[in-house]
Formats: C-alpha cells, sequence, structure tokens
C-alpha cells in the first residue's frame, strides 16, 4: 500500500460548484497533514494544514480529518477558474512528509 | 528576499558537466529538504538535513552530492547526470521541534535538462 493515495482522475467542476478532494494514508501514527496547490510549471504552495480530527476552514477551503478511517479530504466552495490545479496531498509520518500523486482540478467557466 | 528562493531557476547541462544549485531560505527554519519532480510523478523525497545534519538519503544516485554549510543554505551538486535526471528540482524548509515537523515551504524549483 502506498503512504498516501490519491486516485481520482482529473476532477472538471464548474465555476462556483464544490470540489472534493480524497486522499488516504498508511501510517496510523500520522500527525500532520497538508494540502499543497500546484499550478503548472510552479512549486508547491501550502494551503492548509490540519492536525486534528474533524473539519478546519479558511476561505473558501475547508479540510477535513478522519484518523480513525485514515483519510484527509479538501472541499473547494465557490470553486473559480484561479483554483485549476493540481491538488497535492501530504502526510506526516514516519519522519518525512510522504506526498500522494496529486490531483488536477479545472474549474470550467 | 523572502521565504525560500532558488537558483538557477533553469540549468541545461551536458551529461559530463558539473554544477551546482542553491536554495537559500529566509524563514528561520532549522530544516531543509531536496525534492525531485519528474512529469507524472509524485514528489520524491532525496535529502533531509535536520540542524545541518544529512538525516534522509533517499536511496539517491551518488552523482547527486548535498551539501548543508548552514541552517540557510543547501546546495545539490550534480556531476555525469543522465538524460533521466531531467526533472524539477525543489528544496523546501520546515521547522522541527522536538522531533514534529511542520509544514513545509517550497522555493520555485530549478528545472534541469541534461542532453
Amino acid at each position: 500500500q502506498k503512504e498516501v493515495e490519491q486516485n481520482s482522475g482529473p476532477l472538471s467542476v464548474p465555476e462556483g460548484a464544490i470540489a472534493s478532494l480524497n486522499c488516504t494514508y498508511s501510517d496510523r501514527v500520522s500527525q500532520s497533514f497538508f494540502w499543497y496547490r500546484q499550478y503548472s510549471g510552479k512549486s508547491p504552495e501550502l494551503i492548509m494544514s490540519i492536525y486534528s480530527n474533524g473539519d478546519k476552514e479558511d476561505g473558501r477551503f475547508t479540510a477535513q480529518l478522519n484518523k480513525a478511517s485514515q483519510y484527509v479530504s479538501l472541499l473547494i466552495r465557490d470553486s473559480q477558474p484561479s483554483d485549476s490545479a493540481t491538488y497535492l496531498c501530504a502526510v506526516h509520518g514516519n519522519n518525512r512528509l510522504a506526498f500522494g500523486k496529486g490531483n488536477q482540478v479545472v474549474v470550467i467557466p | 528576499e523572502t521565504g525560500v528562493t532558488q537558483t538557477p531557476r533553469h540549468l541545461v547541462m551536458g551529461m559530463t558537466n558539473k554544477k551546482s544549485l542553491k536554495c537559500e531560505q529566509h524563514l528561520g527554519h532549522n530544516a531543509m529538504y531536496w525534492y525531485k519532480q519528474s512529469a507524472k510523478k509524485p514528489l520524491e523525497l532525496m535529502f533531509v538535513y535536520n540542524f545541518k545534519e544529512q538525516t534522509e538519503n533517499n536511496s539517491v544516485p551518488s552523482r547527486f552530492s548535498p551539501e548543508c554549510p548552514n541552517s540557510s543554505h543547501l546546495f545539490l551538486h550534480l556531476h555525469t547526470l543522465q538524460p533521466e535526471d531531467s526533472a524539477l528540482y525543489l528544496c523546501a524548509s520546515s521547522q522541527v521541534d522536538s522531533g514534529f515537523y511542520n509544514e513545509q515551504f517550497f522555493g520555485p524549483g530549478t528545472r534541469l535538462t541534461v542532453l
């Protein structure tokens, strides 16, 4: 099993809709969870961090963490064309940060 | 300068060349990292330096040689690279407190092409 899995293919959402991204992880003792946004040709940019179970909201972004089920998700409300990017899930465990392969989001005007 | 800076931003080199990538962080962090990002692949961790000591070498070929002279600077020395080493090389930094790793902040990356 991969450390961090993001299995969904490219996600197309209409402008103004909610984009939902999921990520599962294998290390049960992981403590820190992050979502990064990466535009094509650019470096990853941190958009959310979450450390405890439940929801964490920041503007149009909401991260949800469920340690019992070992998943973390990201919701993007009122999606904008500028949200079109690849979103990377990162989980800290075993003294290292493991990244998923990313999910591409395309917001259609 | 703020955040994490990397130079050069683009590099083209032949397989017999020797070059170095430079990273500098202005965030007061105590850990720095080198990652490789190839097309359609996840980020691959290459090296970790914590308090200037290398704490991880993720089975990276010896043609990549890191150097961390202090907690703010990180280098990646390159020699006799292969075309498959062409990728985006990213530097990141974070604060490590009592073994707890906080979020990492990335530099803009160096786009490396090996001919």
